[in-house]
């Protein structure tokens, strides 16, 4: 079946810019993460949904990041007033109920 | 110290050799443990769970979990040159951190012909 699609795959943004980034898990997978990858780095947690609620948002770096999951499928991450900083490879991934984690093709961002 | 420590590598290993991949992790309470493979330039693919002490094998792969060590290891049985990628450990433990995987930096693997 399909995997877990992510969009746009490459985004570019001026700095100040928002930007959303959006996930749509694999059919039935009841949880959504999201999670961002420096090169050379592994995967770091920001989110996470169960369902449509926000199970934990620690990893989210500052105010300006938000996720939301409103009918417990596809997600937006929304990076408001972007900075260089935050360019980076967001990853979502999706799980059913046994932790297994899959994961999406990323979204590439790059604030300039 | 870090919560989930691979060494960066690269590790290199002739074809058909047995590949060695480890990895500690400082949470006792981590219940389940994650191997993913990521080729360079792509996002990273689950190859092995593994949530008891012991070996649990699946083709070519065998996890091995040590809870008492805090380790755990990837065990890649006649090497190919299509396995070399990084291989990222991941630990999750419910009970103090919900589900969201703790990766380690991950260790390049090379087969070489």
């Amino acid at each position: 079946g399909a995997g877990v699609s992510q969009s746009p795959r490459y985004k570019v943004t001026k700095r100040g810019q928002d930007v959303a980034l959006r996930c749509d898990p694999i059919s039935g997978h009841v949880s959504l993460y999201w999670y961002r990858q420096a090169l050379g780095q592994g995967p770091e947690f920001l989110t996470y949904f169960n369902y449509e609620a926000q199970q934990d948002k620690s990893g989210l770096p500052n105010d300006r990041f938000s996720a939301e999951r409103p009918e417990g499928s596809i997600s937006t991450l929304t990076i408001q007033r972007t900075e260089q900083r935050d360019s980076a490879m967001y990853r979502c991934a999706s799980s059913s109920t046994n932790y297994e984690q899959y994961f999406g093709p990323g979204t590439r961002l790059t604030v300039t | 110290q870090k919560e989930v420590e691979q060494n960066s590598g690269p590790l290199s290993v002739p074809e058909g050799a047995i590949a060695s991949l480890n990895c500690t992790y400082s949470d006792r309470v981590s219940q389940s443990f994650f191997w993913y493979r990521q080729y360079s330039g792509k996002s990273p693919e689950l190859i092995m769970s593994i949530y008891s002490n012991g070996d649990k094998e699946d083709g070519r792969f065998t996890a091995q979990l040590n809870k008492a060590s805090q380790y755990v290891s990837l065990l890649i049985r006649d090497s190919q040159p299509s396995d070399s990628a990084t291989y990222l450990c991941a630990v999750n433990a419910p009970a103090g951190g919900g589900n969201k995987l703790t990766f380690g930096t991950g260790t390049q693997l090379k087969v070489e012909l």
